[in-house]
Parts: structure tokens; C-alpha cells; sequence
């Protein structure tokens, strides 16, 4: 069975530096990858994906993940962050062959991010 | 855009009680999920459904129980509501084999508190 490790559960930085937020998962055959970002007392919103073609992929608000087949692994990173992208994040996997299945999640990690 | 809609953001439920969580989606999606969120424990499924009356347990169905019998509603039971069920509960929907991949869209969450 699928699973998803986010190696970090809390990544505190100051406004303006760069961050990366840690993703790795189990299988070494195709997946679909998924960020989500949960700001407080809200649902999961979806980040950014990736599904197949270019292996870096880019949010509409300066988030990129760059999915790496031989590491399995998806880290997130956004080279300089606001006070504002406080959140926890969660890193996701689904298997491609079966469209549609349930999403498998990492524990999250929580950004926090100060001045 | 996609609308996931669950009914109650916050719940205070005793000890025995059975409770129903609702959730519906304007999308006509075939698949929705309920999800567990805790601190530390990231999302946990505990069961989904990919077709009406049709539903697959997830990773903690015990002490739940769903029913699906419209596409568009998907109702998570607590049988006899116990603390240790004191969690959020999130529910998502998504496309399923038929119309090829997409991601998952989740409702805002029930707190649920168990006296």
C-alpha cells in the first residue's frame, strides 16, 4: 500500500526567506502527487499537482514542487515566503491506475512563518 | 467552481448518541470520502464511495458507517458516539475513471466534540 512521509512536522522561518517543506512516498511505480494547504478553520485547498510531463510544477501564488521518480519524493519549496502562507501543508498520493481512489496523505506540516 | 457543503462546521454530540454528518457536492461527482483529521495523525479515510449505494471501507471504519443514496450526498453515522471520536471530519469529492483524473475537493469540516 501507497504511503507519503513529510520528514518535517513543524517548519518555523522569518518573512522573506526561502522555505521547502519535505514530501517522500513509498511506491516506486506511477502516482499521481498533490500538495494542499489547510489555513485555520478551513478545508484543504489544492496547491499544486502533478499528473504527468514537466516533473517541476508551479502554484499561482509562487509555490513549486519538483517531482523526482528515482528519490520519490516531492518536496515543496517557494523561495521567499509571507506571513500570510502560515499553514499546514499535505503532501498526497494517488495511484494512477485506479482514477479516482482516495487520496493517501502525509501527517502535514505546519509553516509557520513570522517577521 | 466546485461546491463541497458540509452541514454543521461545529458539533457538540453525548456519549451514546448516534450522529449523522452530512455532506453534498454540486459537481456530479462519483466519488466522495470522509476523512479523519487529528493533530499529528495528519488524514486518515475511513471510508468512500464510488457510486451510489456503493461504498469501500478506508483505513479506520470502525464505529462508522455511511450511506449514499442520492450521487450527490454522502452521510458519514457514528453509531454511538464515543470521546475518542472527538475529531474534524472532512469529506471530498472527485471525478471518477470516466472523465480521467482530477483532484479531490473537500468541504470545510465538522468539529465534532463528544461529551
Amino acid at each position: 500500500a501507497q504511503s507519503v512521509t513529510q520528514l518535517d512536522s513543524q517548519v518555523p522561518v522569518f518573512e522573506e526567506a526561502p522555505v521547502e517543506l519535505r514530501c517522500n512516498y513509498s511506491s516506486s511505480v506511477s502516482v499521481y502527487l498533490f500538495w494542499y494547504v489547510q489555513y485555520p478553520n478551513q478545508g484543504l485547498q489544492l496547491l499544486l499537482k502533478y499528473l504527468s510531463g514537466s516533473t517541476l510544477v508551479e502554484s499561482i501564488n509562487g509555490f513549486e514542487a519538483e517531482f523526482n521518480k528515482s528519490q520519490t519524493s516531492f518536496h515543496l519549496r517557494k523561495p521567499s515566503v509571507h506571513i500570510s502562507d502560515t499553514a499546514e501543508y499535505f503532501c498526497a498520493v494517488s495511484d494512477p491506475n485506479q482514477a479516482g481512489t482516495a487520496l493517501i496523505f502525509g501527517k502535514g506540516t505546519t509553516l509557520s512563518v513570522s517577521s | 467552481d466546485v461546491k463541497v457543503t458540509q452541514s454543521s462546521r461545529y458539533l457538540v454530540k453525548r456519549t451514546g448518541e448516534k450522529v449523522f454528518l452530512e455532506c453534498v457536492q454540486d459537481m456530479d461527482h462519483e466519488n466522495m470520502f470522509w476523512y479523519r483529521q487529528d493533530p499529528g495523525l495528519g488524514l486518515r479515510l475511513i471510508y468512500f464511495s464510488y457510486d451510489v449505494k456503493m461504498k469501500e471501507k478506508g483505513d479506520i471504519p470502525e464505529g462508522y458507517s455511511v450511506s449514499r443514496e442520492k450521487k450527490e450526498r454522502f452521510s458519514l453515522i457514528l453509531e454511538s458516539a464515543s470521546t475518542n471520536q472527538t475529531s474534524m471530519y472532512l469529506c471530498a469529492s472527485s471525478f471518477g475513471d470516466s472523465h480521467g483524473y482530477t483532484e479531490a475537493f473537500f468541504g470545510q469540516g465538522t468539529r465534532l466534540t463528544v461529551v
